[in-house]
């Protein structure tokens, strides 16, 4: 089964970076995931598309301080020079077999 | 510039249906996959449901199988989600989200600024 897991909550502080972490289940290493951002109040917004090489496509106007990485079943957000407006819900999301899968979110704290 | 503009969101009582619709401009249409994600108040993000660019591939989560329709019409740029059988636990914010390429199904990379069902009586 196709299963993405994020930790509930992260936090670092302004200027700071931050690397959030979103796991495959078992069996899907290879898979490509997308990350998007939600803001306090606002809809979600696309990040970046990123591969199982660690090849990442970011969105329109996506800063540089978004970068994102893999190793294994691992997939990265990395955000430096962390900013207020930083402070939001991350999302990882995956595709397979006519589904969509969303991983259950990391509120990230800016401190 | 990519807009997706929800409509349809309202009150409904259990039981009941509602039609969500959402108007596409900035893009070719028919060109991408176009999905449904919902979110209930205070949690998190649940694909409802996507079609692919020639309405050839559809899919639905367990959740609203059997319920909820998706359609699209290419010729007026827009995708729809017909609700019926609405229960408490699909109150949610609807967003409509434009696929990433042509394949289905696909991730996302924009989305609506949705639209709230809420389900009570």
């Amino acid at each position: 089964q196709l299963v993405l897991t994020q930790s509930p909550s992260a936090s670092a502080s302004l200027g700071a970076s931050v690397k959030l972490t979103c796991t495959l289940s078992s069996g899907h290493s290879s898979y490509a995931i997308a990350w998007h951002q939600q803001q306090p109040e606002k809809g979600p917004r696309y990040l970046m598309k990123l591969n199982s090489d660690g090849s990442h496509t970011k969105g329109d106007g996506i800063p540089d301080r978004f970068s994102g990485s893999s190793s294994g079943a691992e997939r990265y957000l990395t955000i430096s020079s962390l900013q207020s407006e930083d402070e939001a819900d991350y999302y990882c999301q995956t595709w397979g077999t006519g589904i969509q899968v969303f991983g259950g979110g990391t509120k990230l704290t800016v401190l | 510039e990519v807009q997706l503009v929800e409509s349809g969101g309202g009150l409904v009582q259990p039981g009941r249906s509602l039609r969500l619709s959402c108007a596409a401009s900035g893009f070719t249409f028919d060109d991408y996959a176009m999905h449904w994600v919902r979110q209930p108040p205070g949690k998190g993000l649940e694909w409802v449901s996507g079609i692919s660019g020639n309405s050839d591939k559809i899919g639905y989560a367990d959740s609203v199988k059997g319920r909820f329709t998706i359609s699209r019409d290419n010729a007026k740029n827009s995708l729809y989600l017909q609700m019926d059988s609405l229960r408490a636990e699909d109150m949610a914010f609807y967003y409509c989200t434009k696929g990433l390429f042509k394949a289905y199904p696909g991730g996302n990379d924009y989305w609506g600024q949705g639209t709230l069902v809420t389900v009570s009586s």
